[in-house]
């Protein structure tokens, strides 16, 4: 089945700090990847849907100053918290899908933000 | 708008005791996919199932099955003689079929804990 990787699966950094996270599709090509965070004990809540070549599309209350999204191939998008602080601890799910398919998701990305 | 309930917060059985997790969506899509995904405590999501909306058949797999209703908009999912490896938050979620088949609605989960 399809594979989608996400780097790394856990980060731990200081407070004031850029963190990238990366999302690839190893055997398909993504024309739409998405963006998830999950809280503690809460459900995934989709931050972007971003496609190839162009500019994501944030969800309403989403910075997009603060979650900078760069989809530049069809394998890979990238996750960047800027300046990140500990309110932007959580758990960062990536998903990939090809056209209209169902998605496919990453194992994840724990951010600890001291 | 999508919508989906998981009213069930947190399920507690004993070992080999049925359980059944209740799903119910709303959407004015008449095409459209249901999912259902087990995160285990180490985070990343099991996909479990995946039904279209025109096909409302039943399905079984090993331990696991699952009851789609269109008329009452519920896609409940069962687990037959539950194993303490079962225990996980389990998720109900729906997308559009044609125009975003990529982007889920997800429930906020059911907590499931299967004690021995």
């Amino acid at each position: 089945g399809a594979v989608v990787s996400q780097h790394p699966s856990w980060v731990i950094c200081k407070s004031g700090t850029s963190v990238k996270i990366e999302c690839r599709s190893l055997d398909f090509q993504a024309t739409t990847m998405f963006w998830y965070r999950q809280f503690p004990k809460q459900s995934l809540m989709l931050m972007a849907t971003s496609n190839e070549g162009s500019k994501a599309t944030y969800e309403q209350g989403v910075e997009k100053d603060k979650f900078l999204i760069n989809h530049a191939s069809l394998t890979l998008s990238t996750l960047t918290v800027t300046s990140a602080h500990p309110e932007d601890s959580s758990f960062y799910i990536c998903s990939a899908s090809r056209w209209n398919q169902p998605q496919h998701f990453g194992d994840g990305t724990r951010l600890s933000i001291l | 708008a999508q919508k989906v309930t998981q009213a069930q917060t947190e399920i507690s059985v004993v070992e080999k005791e049925d359980v059944t997790l209740d799903c119910v969506y709303e959407t004015r899509d008449t095409t459209y996919y249901l999912f259902w995904y087990k995160q285990p405590p180490s985070g990343e999501l099991v996909f479990l199932i995946r039904r279209n909306s025109f096909d409302e058949q039943n399905e079984i797999s090993g331990r696991y099955s699952w009851n789609f209703q269109k008329s009452t908009s519920s896609f409940n999912f069962t687990i037959t003689a539950s194993q303490v490896v079962d225990s996980a938050v389990y998720f109900c979620a729906l997308s559009e079929a044609v125009n975003n088949a990529g982007k889920s609605t997800f429930g906020d989960g059911t907590t499931l804990t299967v004690k021995p």
